[in-house]
């Protein structure tokens, strides 16, 4: 079982409207939890950090489920410049590493 | 502040070449990271470093590949000698502190080995 899963996508949605996904962990023992960004061809950016009581950037929605392992992210009112690779990120899940885990990320393209 | 800064940006080389990239970290950040991405494997943590120190290297693919970092605003990836299937995007990414922290990364250095 991969550590960190995501669905690959594409996900190809109308501008306007709402997407959400998720991404799963492996290691119950994972305390910190992230979603990046990453453009094409650019850096991954840090988007927000996902608290286990949930958390909200203005569009964008982050949760966390401990229970089931999985956290989520929820774009509202999407734009054409929320296209991108979103990067599911866990802390270590290498026996207390602290260095993070990065899922290999879910595509999203808003259509106009 | 400049961010992470990485050189050079592109690198071609031939096989059995040595390589070595570059990064300096955010001034201030305790911790730093080297990352290497390809479209089958992902994003993966190769090395880290905290306080100038290796942590853990467990994911440096083999011998061939080294990191040092022998001060507080330098570090170097180096691959000695270079195979085709290390062409990928090399990453470098500092944060303040090791554990929680926002990483910051630099704009990789795109490696091509014919």
């Amino acid at each position: 079982r991969k550590e960190v899963e995501q669905d690959p996508g594409p996900f190809n949605v109308p501008e306007g409207a709402t997407v959400a996904f998720n991404c799963t962990y492996s290691n119950s023992a994972s305390q910190s939890f992230f979603w990046y960004r990453q453009d094409c061809r650019k850096e991954p950016k840090l988007l927000m950090s996902v608290y286990s009581s949930g958390n909200e950037d203005g569009r964008f929605t982050a949760q966390l489920n401990r229970a089931s392992q999985y956290i989520s992210l929820l774009i509202r009112d999407s734009k054409l410049s929320d296209s991108a690779t979103y990067l599911c990120v866990v802390n270590g899940l290498g026996g207390g590493a602290d260095g993070l885990t990065f899922g290999k990320g879910t595509h999203l393209i808003i259509q106009p | 502040d400049a961010g992470v800064i990485q050189s050079p940006r592109h690198e071609v080389t031939e096989m059995g070449q040595e390589v070595t990239l570059r990064c300096k970290p955010i001034s201030g950040h305790n911790s730093l990271f080297w990352y290497r991405q390809t479209m089958m494997r992902g994003l993966e943590l190769l090395i880290y470093f905290n306080n100038n120190v290796p942590i853990d290297d467990s994911g440096m693919p083999e011998d061939r590949f080294s990191a040092k970092m022998p001060n507080a605003s330098f570090s170097t990836l180096k691959i000695q000698p270079s195979e085709p299937r290390d062409s990928a995007v090399y990453f470098c990414a500092s944060s303040l502190r090791l554990a929680g922290y926002e990483q910051f990364f630099g704009p990789g250095t795109r490696l091509t080995v014919l």
